[in-house]
């Protein structure tokens, strides 16, 4: 299995907080990617990143922030949590970016968040 | 519309039955698609892309029907290992790129 790895695994947080997710991985991949995924939806990219400090939003990045300083980690800010956050949230790798087709992402175990 | 619609199931068969899945997208410019899998409370993993000519993986078949503009995915023989959500996924091309996520087809395989 691809090296990847996110951390926390599980957290509750009360409203108005700031959390962190990381995302650290030992692939050397390029691209990397936070998702959400919640009941009814399907896995919506939140934001990505296409190399060191170079990052995008997806269509759903209103309240989330991210930063990649290396080319293993890429982390998740939510600036000041609100309960709609609550969700579990997926980092992914891909060798190859969002333009090409073949575009096979590799996920992390998932960050499960709840936020009161 | 949905960009990508699946039957959510759940599909309960028993051990060793032939099992299919569609699902439609609705950009006719879309080009690539996979099936990913997702066991409960896990992250999704790739099962196999979609190849025009149609391909094949052991038991696992996927279509691609363009004209139709649906994709397929045949498992036959099926295990209790196979009980999952399978998620269909479509390249969405022209401008805006990106993949778009089916919400998940269940699948119970029973003894």
């Amino acid at each position: 299995d691809a090296g990847i790895t996110q951390s926390p695994r599980h957290k509750v947080t009360e409203t108005g907080t700031p959390v962190t997710l990381r995302c650290h991985q030992t692939e050397n991949h390029r691209y990397m990617y936070w998702y959400r995924q919640d009941p009814g939806h399907g896995l919506r990219l939140i934001h990505y990143s296409y190399g060191v400090k170079d990052t995008d939003k997806g269509e759903v990045s209103d309240g989330y922030s991210v930063s990649r300083s290396k080319t293993e980690d890429f982390l998740l800010t939510l600036e000041s949590a609100t309960s709609s956050q609550t969700s579990v949230y997926f980092c992914a790798i891909s060798a190859t970016g969002q333009s090409t087709g073949a575009n096979v992402l590799t996920f992390g175990a998932g960050s499960r968040l709840t936020v009161l | 519309r949905k960009e990508v619609e699946q039957d959510p199931g759940p599909f309960n068969v028993p051990e060793g039955a032939t099992v299919a899945f569609n699902c439609t997208y609705s950009n006719s410019a879309s080009q690539s698609f996979f099936w990913y899998r997702q066991d409960c409370r896990k992250e999704p993993k790739l099962l196999m892309s979609v190849y025009s000519s149609g391909n094949e993986d052991g038991r696992f078949t996927a279509q691609l029907n363009r004209a139709s503009q649906y994709i397929s995915l045949l498992i036959r023989d099926s295990k209790l290992s196979d009980s999952a959500t399978y998620l269909c996924v479509v390249h969405n091309a022209g401008n805006n790129r990106k993949l778009i996520w089916g919400l998940g087809t269940s699948l119970a395989v029973n003894p």
